[in-house]
């Protein structure tokens, strides 16, 4: 089983829709969890934390289940700007990156 | 402030040829990290840094690979001799403390293909 698995995607969804991601991850001691999104040939940049209480900045919300060992990202009212791959990463010792899921929102 | 500096950004070399990649790190970040990404894949730690001294380089194959950090500033990560599988994006990331909270900022990339 990998350390951290995410659906690849691809996700094609309409401007205004919801969608969401969701990435598991097989280390119970995992201690810290980022979303970090990909742009098509360029690095990735850090889209938000994920803490325990869940958090929300502006469209994004991201949630961590200990429990079930998963982290999710809900984006809502997407936007043609949103496309681009998001990496969930999980941090124990080291960080480490699931393969990313694919998005492409289209007009 | 400047991002984090990498380079060539480019580098098509053959199979059994050496390579190096410089990174500069963001002023003042302590913690500096080598990454590979193989195409269609996440991002894979090779190696990181604290000052100039190793924290984990469990996953870098050190009998092709080496990196160093003399200066505790930038660094420099070879391949010798370099396979076709090393074909991949290597990034080069810092951050300023070393906790697992941390934020890592990543510089653009180098992009390697070896034929």
């Amino acid at each position: 089983r990998k350390e951290v698995e995410q659906d690849p995607g691809p996700f094609n969804v309409p401007e205004g829709a919801t969608v969401a991601f969701n990435c598991t991850y097989s280390n119970s001691a995992s201690q810290s969890f980022f979303w970090y999104r990909q742009d098509c040939r360029k690095e990735p940049k850090l889209l938000m934390s994920v803490y325990s209480s869940g958090n929300e900045d502006g469209r994004f919300t991201a949630q961590l289940n200990r429990a079930s060992q998963y982290i999710s990202l809900l984006i809502r009212d997407s936007k043609l700007s949103d496309s681009a791959t998001y990496l969930c990463v999980v941090n124990n010792n080291d960080m480490r990156f699931g393969a990313g899921t694919r998005l492409t929102v289209k007009p | 402030e400047a991002g984090v500096a990498q380079s060539p950004r480019y580098k098509i070399i053959e199979k059994r040829q050496s390579v190096a990649f410089w990174c500069n790190p963001i002023s003042g970040h302590a913690t500096l990290y080598w990454y590979q990404q193989i195409l269609g894949q996440g991002p894979k730690l090779l190696i990181q840094f604290q000052n100039n001294g190793v924290v984990d380089d469990s996953q870098l194959p050190k009998d092709r690979f080496s990196a160093e950090r003399l200066k505790g500033v930038d660094s420099t990560l070879k391949i010798q001799p370099a396979k076709l599988e090393d074909s991949a994006v290597y990034l080069c990331a810092s951050s300023l403390g070393w906790g697992k909270g941390e934020t890592q900022y990543f510089g653009p990339g180098t992009r390697l293909l070896v034929l």
